[in-house]
């Protein structure tokens, strides 16, 4: 069965400092990967995703992905973190072959903490 | 354009009960799917309802059923509680159609937070 891992349950960094959370995920078949963030007494929000073709994969507000599927691995960047970053970060993988994404595996979340 | 919404958005109950949790999703989308959240987990998936029927379910016991209504909206049932139900219900809404597209993606509420005392 598919699984997701994220790898560090908490990530405290200083603001501006570069912040990368790290997810892998198995599978035996094609995925589609997503990061999704959520703050406090709040649902989540799609971050980003990778659904096929580039494989580098960015948002608006400055992170980006890689889907290494080599290394079953999705990791999260942002080159310089802002204060409104802090929140939990949930990576989610969707390996339906019927390209029906409604079930989503979500790993335990990374808790991003900005500090000033 | 509203979201995704849903209702309650907090509510206590006692061991035994049932709950009734209701969802109306995203204007254009046909399919909604259900989450609990336990505190501090990621969301595991419950079921996804599309055309009125019940078309995925995890790993839940038939204590936790749903509809889908004709209007696309839903509610999730959850009978004889227990305390280990207490959890964020997470509603979340999307295209049923294929192939995989942009708009096949999930979005999702605010939540419905249960305590189960």
């Amino acid at each position: 069965a598919q699984s997701v891992t994220q790898l560090d349950s908490q990530v405290p960094v200083f603001e501006e400092a570069p912040v990368e959370l790290r997810c892998n995920y198995s599978s035996s078949v094609s995925v589609y990967l997503f990061w999704y963030v959520q703050y406090p007494n709040q649902g989540l929000q799609l971050l980003l995703k990778y659904l096929s073709g580039s494989t580098l994969v960015k948002s608006i507000n400055g992170f980006e992905a890689e889907f290494n599927k080599s290394q079953t691995s999705f990791h999260l960047r942002k080159p310089s973190v802002h204060i409104s970053d802090t929140a939990e970060y949930f990576c989610a993988v969707s390996d339906d072959g019927s390209g029906n994404t409604g079930k989503l595996i979500f790993g335990q979340g990374t808790t991003l903490q900005v500090k000033p | 354009d509203a979201g995704v919404t849903q209702s309650p958005t907090h509510l206590i109950k006692t061991r035994g009960q049932q709950v009734t949790l209701r969802c109306s999703p995203k204007s254009g989308h046909d399919t909604v799917s259900w989450y609990q959240q336990a505190l501090g987990q990621g969301p595991q998936f419950i079921f996804q309802y599309y055309e009125e029927e019940e078309r995925q379910r995890g790993n839940f016991p038939d204590r936790f059923s749903g509809h889908q209504f004709p209007n696309y909206s839903s509610e999730l049932n959850v009978n004889a509680l227990l305390l280990g139900d207490s959890a964020l219900y997470l509603c979340a809404s999307s295209l049923g159609r294929r192939p995989i597209s942009g708009a096949n993606v999930l979005t999702f509420g605010a939540g419905s937070r249960l305590t189960v005392l």
